[in-house]
């Protein structure tokens, strides 16, 4: 399968406990994003690497979460001391450089966090 | 603020008939993006838009874009039970991390 991979698929902690999720882009991919998605919303932005830099952070990143992307290939995102709102659907994307690809972006499955 | 809008939000329909799914964005973007999700899954892309008056088609689906009216359409003609599912639009910023700003999504539901 060469699309967009992303680990665990679901993740149950408690309240207060750290969690860190992982993604692996597209291997021609140097653009990654981060997307969280409630029930009933559409995604919305967390943050963006290109390459190993990451460039954007969304306000909704607070200081709890964290981000990497070493070496611009995989990423991981990290929440500290987790919080009941903290749970949503966490999904990745990439896409390529090439300009004629118009940023399309291919999201990977999807890390499903419920904290209780 | 960057917003986008959807309508409607719950569309149950019947097979073979026709409907639109409309999609208002709130800034000057020249890139508009149709995706799919079925329940617990992913995000499949559909279609992407490029400019004003693109019109793309994909076997029941028909997409356009008029940028002067920000406002995008998806076309389903003859719906099949297969379509059942939930349908996004978003448009992208060309500038910076050209991020993606989604509308709430549109669950379509087609009955036999």
């Amino acid at each position: 399968d060469t699309g967009v991979s992303q680990d665990p698929r679901h993740k149950i902690t408690k309240r207060g406990q750290n969690v860190t999720f992982r993604c692996d882009p597209i291997s021609e991919h140097n653009r990654l994003y981060w997307y969280r998605q409630t029930l009933g919303q559409g995604p919305e932005f967390l943050t963006y690497f290109q390459n190993e830099a990451q460039l954007e952070k969304s306000r909704l990143l607070s200081d709890r979460f964290s981000a990497e992307r070493p070496k611009g290939s995989f990423s991981t995102l990290e929440i500290q001391r987790t919080e009941q709102g903290d749970s949503a659907m966490y999904l990745c994307a990439s896409s390529p450089r090439v300009r004629q690809t118009y940023n399309e972006q291919f999201f990977g499955p999807g890390t499903r966090l419920t904290v209780l | 603020e960057l917003k986008v809008e959807q309508n409607p939000l719950f569309l149950s329909m019947q097979e073979g008939k026709n409907y639109t799914i409309y999609c208002n964005y709130s800034t000057t973007s020249d890139r508009l993006y149709w995706y799919r999700q079925d329940p617990g899954k992913s995000l499949e892309s559909l279609f992407v838009l490029l400019s004003n008056g693109a019109v793309k088609q994909e076997g029941r689906l028909m997409a356009s874009l008029d940028t002067k009216a920000r406002l995008s359409t998806l076309h389903i003609t003859a719906a099949v039970h297969d379509l059942s599912a939930t349908y996004f639009c978003a448009f992208s910023i060309i500038q910076g991390a050209q991020k993606l700003v989604f509308g709430q999504g549109t669950r379509l539901t087609i009955n036999p």
